[in-house]
């Protein structure tokens, strides 16, 4: 069935890149997107990449898809400590649902 | 232009009861979809609505039902409310179904006690 899984966890110091993989299992995915989520807030669309393409950029975000793989990544450069939330991978698939990993909670370090 | 609103923001109930959950989507979005957030089960997908009728639907018990309006404002309802609901239910809106970009509400927070 359709998954997409995240690793749990990523810490970083401040001014350092950071690097959230996601991986999905729905070979007809047509979007990925990347969300963000702070405490008490709801989801916040960060970007998001159709999946006919590599690779999107913007400003310190960069988004990499490797659709053999079916990886997807999100690199924040110059991480900020604004920066420290939980970051979901999500895809559209096929059958037009949206399916989200558990999240990565990304701390950064002063 | 105004968000996505959800109300009310926080919500307690008793098992057993039932509850209704609003949300108002971007102006000029007709697809509404509904999400449920826990920290067990991350963010589980509910039903999407577009243009008054369910494009799709989670894997959620009956107790579950939504539904929207002309104005593509959208509702969702659950009854006979259970401890394992409580959740963060987040709203999001987009311009159609074919892939847009979600927009998500703040959420209204359900305690069921």
């Amino acid at each position: 069935g359709e998954d997409v899984e995240q690793s749990l966890f990523l810490s970083v110091r401040e001014g350092d890149s950071s690097v959230i993989n996601c991986t999905y299992t729905d070979s007809s995915s047509t979007y990925l997107y990347w969300y963000k989520q702070e405490p008490g807030a709801g989801l916040q669309l960060l970007t998001y990449i159709f999946s006919n393409m590599d690779m999107k950029q913007d400003q310190r975000l960069t988004v990499l898809l490797n659709k053999k793989d079916k990886h997807l990544s999100l690199r924040i450069a110059d991480t900020q400590t604004g920066d420290s939330a939980i970051y979901f991978c999500a895809e559209r698939s096929g059958g037009f649902k949206t399916i989200f990993g558990a999240g990565t909670r990304l701390f950064v370090k002063a | 232009k105004a968000g996505v609103t959800q109300t009310p923001r926080y919500l307690i109930k008793t098992r057993g009861q039932q509850v209704t959950l609003s949300c108002s989507p971007i102006s000029g979005h007709r697809s509404v979809s509904w999400y449920q957030q826990t920290p067990g089960q991350g963010l589980q997908f509910l039903f999407e609505y577009f243009s008054e009728t369910q494009r799709n639907k989670g894997n959620f018990p009956g107790r579950f039902s939504g539904r929207q309006f002309s104005n593509s404002r959208s509702e969702m309802n659950v009854s006979t409310l259970e401890l394992g609901d409580s959740a963060l239910y987040l709203c999001a809106s987009s311009l159609g179904t074919s892939g847009n970009e979600q927009y998500f509400g703040p959420g209204t927070r359900l305690t069921v006690t």
